[in-house]
């Protein structure tokens, strides 16, 4: 079975500080990986994914991710955050055999403090 | 902008009446739409998925017959809350894929609909 975890419910990051939100799955198969951004009050939205390829994934807004085989990881990146990135953050993955259900973790609220 | 619609965005109503949630792709056909229910600083979770034309299938321990799913077109999916009680109260999220089964586009979100159940 698929499971995605958040180690870390709250990360508390001053801003310009740089930040990593991290993510483990335990799938023994392949997947495909995402990180998802929720605004208060809002859906998701799509941050960035792994399906193939480069194991080093970017945003438009500074945010990467690495594929971690090895590790089983997917941990998101941030060199300098601003107050806008404040917001909760969920790592997903999506077994890519069958179904297109994605299994969530349980997210990361990242508060930027001024 | 937004590509998946979803009305209302908040509603409260009585213990015991019933809501209807709905969840519209915009500029594309969703053969396939995804309800989620999110807890309080929980994540998502999987309630069923809604296929065009169709019943849905509901994951483990959701009620069909509460949580009442009907997608009668390729750009609409409704979620009925029947008979609903206080912990129905939740935030209710849908979502589309754009395109068909197996490709790699992602799943587009709503912006949810937070229940209030009183």
């Amino acid at each position: 079975a698929q499971s995605v975890t958040q180690l870390d419910s709250q990360v508390p990051v001053f801003e310009e500080a740089p930040v990593e939100l991290r993510c483990n799955y335990s799938s023994s198969v392949s997947v495909y990986l995402f990180w998802y951004v929720q605004y208060p009050n809002q859906g998701l939205q799509l941050l960035l994914k792994y399906l193939s390829g480069s194991t080093l994934v970017e945003s438009i807004n500074g945010f990467e991710a690495e594929f971690n085989k090895s590790q089983t990881s997917f941990h998101l990146r941030k060199p300098s955050v601003h107050i806008s990135d404040t917001a909760e953050y969920f790592c997903a993955d999506r077994y890519n055999f069958g179904n297109e259900k994605l299994t969530f973790g349980t997210g990361t609220r990242l508060t930027i403090i001024p | 902008g937004a590509v998946v619609s979803q009305h209302p965005s908040r509603v409260i109503c009585k213990s015991g009446t019933s809501v209807k949630i709905e969840c519209r792709s915009l500029d594309f056909q969703a053969t396939t739409m995804f309800w989620y229910r999110q807890f309080p600083k929980q994540s998502l979770m999987l309630m069923a998925t809604s296929n065009e034309g169709s019943k849905a299938t509901y994951e483990q321990g959701v009620e069909k017959d509460k949580f009442l799913i009907n997608h009668a077109s390729l750009t609409l999916s409704t979620l009925t809350v029947t008979s609903a009680h206080p912990e129905d109260s939740s935030f209710y999220i849908c979502s589309a894929r754009r395109g068909q089964f197996g490709n790699n586009s992602p799943l587009h979100f709503g912006n949810g609909t937070r229940l209030t159940v009183t």
